[in-house]
């Protein structure tokens, strides 16, 4: 079965340092999109980012950015100099069943960024 | 423009009464879904609908759940009768949903229900 994995339940660093929320997944697909979503302590879910499968190429978005490998099923998101207000849970969600608009969330990391 | 809205976004009810969730996609959009996130089993698709129509319902956890679309701007989850189990936040998202791919879904702030 299609399922996604982010291995990293909780992760707590301090404020500057970098830190890489992991995400893997399973398909059977060769075409599928990508998103990563930010859910913070008030409960909104935020979109992120979407890639697809056919780029493989890394993203950038000031301090946020993200390595997408084909070859291992994995699509990492790092924050560079994380701040408190990084904390949150994060959520991977790719789209891993042909044909579904849906997405399958992964179970999420809670990332803690202590001052 | 507004994002998408839902109400209400605290329901506290007691077990077997009849609960509705509502839910305004944002304008234009073409692809409705609704989650469900509890502690246990994260966040769950439940249904979703493309162009009013349902497309995908096997997350629905049993007939207690019910989900209508009378119209592109509006959206209702049903509950009835309502149980404790179905205690969650209940999440409506929307999508532009027009060339057949995963476009990005927009969520609304949540509707946290409590069935005591």
């Amino acid at each position: 079965a299609q399922k996604v994995t982010q291995a990293q339940t909780e992760i707590s660093v301090v404020e500057k340092e970098d830190v890489t929320l992991d995400c893997v997944y399973e398909t059977r697909d060769t075409t599928y999109y990508l998103f990563w979503y930010k859910q913070p302590p008030s409960g909104e879910l935020v979109f992120l980012i979407r890639r697809n499968s056919f780029d493989e190429q890394n993203e950038i978005s000031g301090r946020y950015s993200w390595n997408f490998q084909k070859s291992t099923s994995s699509f990492n998101f790092t924050i560079t100099a994380s701040q408190v207000v990084d904390s949150a849970v994060y959520f991977c969600a790719p789209s891993l069943i042909p044909g579904r608009r849906a997405l399958t969330f992964g179970s999420g990391t809670r990332l803690q960024v202590q001052p | 423009d507004a994002g998408v809205i839902q109400s209400p976004r605290h329901e506290v009810t007691e077990m077997g009464q009849e609960v509705t969730l509502r839910c305004k996609p944002i304008s234009g959009h073409n692809s409705l879904f609704w989650y469900r996130q509890t502690m246990m089993r994260g966040l769950e698709l439940l249904i979703y609908f493309n162009n009013n129509v349902p497309i995908d319902d096997s997350g629905m956890p049993e007939d207690r759940f019910s989900a209508k679309m009378p119209n592109a701007s509006f959206s209702t989850l049903k509950i009835q009768p309502s149980e404790p189990r179905d205690s969650a936040v209940y999440f409506c998202a929307s999508s532009l949903g027009d060339r057949g791919l995963p476009d990005t879904q927009y969520f609304g702030p949540g509707t946290r229900l409590t069935v005591l």
